[in-house]
């Protein structure tokens, strides 16, 4: 079974530039996550979808970041304008989400970002 | 609010030894999970062990195993018979459980870097 996928795995940009990142999510997973990821610390949720619902993007700094998960699949996350604080690996997840169970999640390898 | 505390930000251990991980926790919740993530350099989060909070038993895989103390709101993490490739970095963290979309996200701590010599 092929795992989360996501691309690509490194970006250099300048501040002020936009970025965007793509996650394809593990067939027939209906959660997907965006986790930031600052050097030396844990993940941070961004957001969260269910299909192609939004959860939760109470974490989400809208000013900048948008999120999009068309169709229920892919999803896509972007940074505009970038800003020096920016710099992170970007992880997306995804989980069944079936009701009344646990779900677990499954990372993909990241995007790390640096903006200079 | 859920907060994870790892106050151990480095860690060595020799092969073949065993080493203890600490983790602390804050919630009021009372349905919830806590799990041992691991890190390695090529940055693909992994899922060591789960545990379930309704559960009183500690749980096992292989080589991995916790001491999980609810009063104290205490989960670590114990590595038997250390491996090079255990070699990473390892996140305690935290999801309130419920049901579906509603189960919530994870909320993890700084991480501990654990390395293991030869």
């Amino acid at each position: 079974e092929a795992g989360v996928a996501q691309s690509p795995r490194y970006k250099i940009i300048e501040k002020r530039q936009s970025v965007a990142f793509w996650c394809n999510p593990i067939s027939g997973h209906a959660t997907l996550y965006w986790y930031q990821q600052i050097l030396g610390q844990g993940p941070k949720l961004l957001i969260q979808f269910q299909n192609n619902g939004v959860v939760d993007d109470s974490q989400l700094p809208k000013d900048r970041f948008s999120a999009e998960r068309l169709k229920g699949v892919d999803s896509t996350l972007k940074i505009q304008p970038a800003k020096l604080e920016d710099s992170a690996v970007y992880l997306c997840a995804s989980s069944l989400g079936r009701a009344f169970s646990y779900n677990e999640q499954f990372f993909g390898p990241g995007t790390r970002l640096t903006v200079l | 609010a859920q907060t994870v505390t790892q106050s151990q930000p480095e860690m060595s251990v020799q092969e073949a030894e065993t080493v203890t991980l600490s983790c602390t926790y804050d919630t009021s919740e009372s349905n919830y999970y806590l799990f041992w993530y691991k890190q390695p350099p090529s940055r693909q989060m992994i899922l060591v062990i789960r545990q379930e909070a309704y559960k009183q038993q500690n749980a096992t895989e292989n080589r991995f195993s916790v001491n999980f103390q609810k009063a104290a709101k205490s989960f670590s993490l114990k590595i038997s018979d250390s491996q090079l490739g255990d070699t990473a970095m390892y996140f305690c963290a935290f999801m309130r459980g419920g049901y579906g979309g509603s189960q919530g996200n994870l909320i993890f701590g700084k991480g501990t870097k654990l390395s293991v010599k030869p």
